[in-house]
């Protein structure tokens, strides 16, 4: 096992487009983890799913964002009408519970 | 006033020195993890505690719960440790809060 995948590394795209991410996690974790994180500031929690069940929720997820764990392996992101405030590192991790907790190197997506 | 606070903001130190880093917070929480971040680079979860001490090579994570407060040092500190050291509080439900970060510059 390689650790948590993401998958594109860079997105850039146009103001008003959808977008949508891919995490791979590790294999034997059961939690997953959407973060986000803004230049020189720290990560902000967007959601967590354990297996298949999205158990939290952040306020900051507006109704543009919608994340799926379809099968509790690979989980994806989706941004739609895409806007500048947008523009961030979309980090995923995952975890056995709480032990073994590993980021993946993240999506920077610009929104141009 | 944030949820998760880091001090100092900033930290300089030569090689050699002991580093210290604090995070307070004010939510419950069922575990504290310290994680660190290399410029341009990934995160790494360094600790994950719930009381007491965790020890890994020359880093330290301490936490007290009464006082809602956790200090991670780096003893005999080294060029390589230079990076943001971030603090989260993790809650049973999974979500994290996260500090704002501690960037360490060891210097040679």
């Amino acid at each position: 096992d390689t650790g948590v995948s993401q998958d594109p590394r860079h997105k850039i795209t146009k103001r008003g487009q959808n977008v949508t991410f891919r995490c791979d996690p590790i294999s034997e974790h059961n939690r997953l983890y959407w973060y986000r994180q803004t230049l020189g500031q720290g990560p902000e929690f967007l959601t967590y799913f354990q297996n298949e069940a999205q158990l939290e929720k952040s306020r900051l997820l507006s109704d543009r964002f919608s994340a799926e764990r379809p099968k509790g392996s690979f989980s994806t992101l989706e941004i739609q009408r895409t806007e500048q405030g947008d523009s961030a590192m979309y980090l995923c991790a995952s975890s056995l519970w709480q032990d073994g907790y590993t980021f993946g190197s993240g999506t920077r997506l610009t929104v141009v | 006033k944030n949820e998760v606070e880091q001090s100092p903001q900033n930290l300089t130190a030569q090689e050699g020195e002991f580093i210290t880093i604090n995070c307070s917070y004010s939510v419950g929480i069922s575990a504290l993890h310290w994680l660190q971040q290399h410029p341009g680079g990934g995160i790494v979860s360094l600790f994950m505690l719930s009381s007491g001490k965790k020890k890994h090579g020359r880093l330290i994570a301490t936490i007290n719960i009464q006082e809602k407060h956790s200090s991670l040092h780096i003893t005999a500190s080294h060029p390589r440790d230079s990076a943001v050291y971030i603090c989260a509080a993790y809650t049973n439900a999974g979500k994290s809060t996260f500090g704002d970060g501690t960037t360490l510059t060891v210097k040679p």
